[in-house]
């Protein structure tokens, strides 16, 4: 199994471009979810999916999109970037309240 | 609102040293989970322990929900255990984490 797997790794933008965060995974899990890094903080929800067709905004959603129409694929899509958008991006999956598996994580610079 | 707090924000060790660090949280928990983010910056699951005591080679956990908190045991460093430990909790059905401001681990040959 290949986990949870993210594309691309390394990302830089002018502000105002748009771009889409790639995820996926292949453990079959319901449940996903997008994280932001910012240096030296913990990480913070952006949005969650509890199956195909099901969405709900996290801690910091302004700014993002995300769809879900397969149970492996999750991306998350940023209009209109801006300065502070500036960080580490995590997706994660789970089984209904169970451990959460983290992808590698893309790095993203608005400039 | 809910809070995860994790000490101490940084510690320095030298090799075959031990070490305990602290995650305190706010309310009860359905769920808690130890990473360790390397300096590569991957996130690597430790454990997955929302209640009890578990041992991975080196490292162990234990919580104590009732008290709300949370230890990490480290034993006899090695530098490859440098980078940061993260505590995260979630307290509800939509399997939320919020995630503890880390411990900075540096471990010195």
């Amino acid at each position: 199994n290949a986990g949870v797997t993210q594309t691309p790794k390394f990302r830089i933008l002018k502000i105002g471009q748009s771009m889409t965060l790639q995820c996926t995974q292949d453990m079959n899990h319901n449940y996903m979810y997008w994280y932001r890094q910012d240096p030296g903080m913990g990480l913070k929800l952006i949005y969650y999916s509890v199956g195909a067709g099901i969405t709900d905004k996290g801690e910091v959603p302004n700014g993002y999109n995300v769809s879900r129409s397969t149970t492996e694929d999750f991306p998350l899509r940023l209009e209109l970037a801006a300065p502070s958008q500036t960080s580490v991006y995590f997706c994660a999956s789970s089984y209904p309240g169970g451990e959460q598996f983290f992808g590698p994580g893309t790095r993203l610079t608005v400039l | 609102g809910i809070q995860v707090e994790q000490s101490p924000p940084d510690l320095i060790l030298q090799e075959g040293a031990n070490s305990t660090l602290r995650c305190n949280f706010s309310d009860s928990v359905n769920n808690l989970q130890w990473f360790h983010q390397n300096p590569w910056g991957q996130l690597i699951n430790l454990f997955y322990i929302p209640s009890g005591t578990k041992q991975n080679g080196r490292l162990s956990a234990t919580t104590v929900a009732t008290e709300r908190y949370s230890l990490l045991y480290i034993s006899s460093s090695q530098t490859t255990d440098s980078g940061v430990y993260f505590c995260a909790a979630v307290y509800n059905q939509g399997g939320k984490l919020i995630f503890g401001q880390g411990t900075e681990l540096s471990v010195k040959p």
